[in-house]
């Protein structure tokens, strides 16, 4: 039974450009929440989603970031025109939802900016 | 050991110490905290969690305390081990659902052979 997955493990990308950040949820977790970490600091939510909806996104920047929980496919983080301040490890967790909501981190992906 | 700027609290202890990990909550009504562990380049793994009708809980080599009186939580290692060498997150929730959580800061910990 795979963890949740999270792809790339590691993306650079130059200035403008856009970013795309993957997350596979555990099997049979119908929910799935994206937080940001910043070099020693602690985990920042960002959104909550479940399938096709998107439940909570108050802690998503007001402009170039969205997200997506498709019927079918993993979960999409996009952040574009990235600038530098956008460099952060960006994490994935999933629950099973119905009352148990204890978390599920994937080992994140390392946004570089460039 | 004390927070200064960005810099993390820092505990470093012997293999085979107890190590006791603190963390100050803010808000009176969470009913539910939990403690998480990273590992360098890894996600937060669960550790423990506990919810506020107890004040203690026990799980593998580790405890967790709440005094609910001066919001305080803490984690207990026993016997710590250079594998629990990470960074120790506390959470709460902060909202309606479990899973939007609030993170502390974190706490370094280093264990020596």
């Amino acid at each position: 039974n795979a963890g949740v997955m999270q792809n790339p493990r590691h993306l650079v990308r130059r200035r403008g450009q856009e970013a795309r950040l993957r997350c596979s949820p555990m099997k049979g977790h119908s929910h799935v929440y994206w937080y940001r970490q910043l070099p020693e600091e602690g985990l920042k939510f960002m959104v909550y989603l479940q399938k096709e909806n998107i439940i909570d996104e108050s802690g998503m920047p007001k402009e170039r970031f969205s997200a997506e929980f498709p019927k079918e496919g993993p979960s999409i983080l996009r952040i574009q025109q990235v600038v530098r301040g956008d460099s952060a490890a960006y994490f994935c967790a999933s629950s099973p939802g119905f009352g148990n909501e204890k978390l599920f981190f994937g080992s994140g992906t390392q946004l570089s900016v460039l | 050991g004390e927070s200064v700027g960005l810099h993390l609290p820092t505990l470093s202890v012997q293999e085979g110490d107890n190590s006791i990990i603190n963390c100050a909550y803010s808000n009176s009504a969470s009913d539910y905290f939990i403690w998480y562990k990273q590992e360098s380049g890894k996600g937060p793994q669960f550790i423990i969690d506990i919810r506020s009708n107890m004040d203690k809980r026990q799980g593998q080599r580790v405890t967790v305390l709440l005094n609910k009186t001066v919001k305080h939580l803490s984690l207990q290692i026993a016997a710590t081990q250079p594998g629990d060498s990470a960074v120790y997150f506390c959470a709460e929730p902060a909202g309606t659902s479990y899973g939007k959580l609030t993170f502390g800061q974190g706490t370094i910990l280093t264990v020596h052979p």
